[in-house]
């Protein structure tokens, strides 16, 4: 099945800040590859999704960037804020619509 | 948006009984459902996808005879752990695909905290 990895692990940036997490997935046939934020015991919250047919999409204070070729994709973060502190996964979505979740980057945001 | 339901949140439960967890589209058709388990601090681990009306398709790993897995309608999924033990402790989450709308987006239900004891 697929693999996704994700980096880091942990980020700590200074508020206002940008971070950058990065992914890496195996399997060439997955077209779908969205981004969650999760609070501690609460459900992820999707917050950015790109299909393969784009290379970028923005959304205000957050973007996502894909390189089908090189198999990555990477969320920023722009002008950081407190409330961004969170765990945030990566996922991709295969043909058969099952989706495989990145290890998860803990997010600090340092006031 | 559209809301997926999971019940109950918190369960406990002694070692050796069983318990069903719950995932529901309340306002559309789930075709799909996923179900996880998750960790402390730890990443989503993709247990089973269920299609409604079939059997549930396993990831490598996971015993099918010790979390069985039902979808007999298109809002409905549940997730039954049996003969439970406490390394069974953990946080569970379902996910729910909109049959009707096309791409692949996907709902989580709020997560059930499993502990055994």
């Amino acid at each position: 099945g697929e693999n996704v990895e994700q980096h880091p692990s942990t980020l700590s940036v200074q508020e206002g800040d940008s971070a950058v997490i990065k992914c890496t997935y195996s399997d060439s046939a997955s077209n779908y590859f969205p981004w969650y934020k999760q609070e501690l015991g609460k459900r992820p919250q999707l917050i950015i999704d790109i299909r393969s047919n784009v290379g970028e999409k923005k959304d205000q204070r957050i973007a996502v960037t894909l390189n089908k070729t090189a198999k990555h994709f990477s969320l920023h973060i722009t002008e950081t804020q407190p409330e961004d502190s969170a765990v945030y996964f990566c996922a991709a979505s295969t043909a058969g619509n099952q989706f495989y979740f990145g290890t998860g980057t803990s997010l600090t945001v340092i006031p | 948006g559209a809301v997926v339901s999971q019940h109950p949140s918190r369960v406990i439960c002694k070692s050796g009984t069983s318990v069903k967890i719950e995932c529901r589209s309340l306002d559309f058709q789930a075709t799909t459902m996923f179900w996880y388990r998750q960790f402390p601090k730890k990443s989503l681990m993709l247990m089973a996808t269920s299609n409604e009306g079939s059997k549930a398709t396993y990831e490598q790993g996971v015993e099918k005879d010790k979390f069985l897995i039902n979808h007999a309608s298109l809002t409905l999924s549940t997730l039954t752990v049996t003969s439970a033990h406490p390394e069974d402790s953990s946080f569970y989450i379902c996910s729910a695909r909109d049959g009707t709308l096309s791409g692949n987006t996907i709902y989580f239900g709020e997560g059930s905290w499993l502990t055994v004891v």
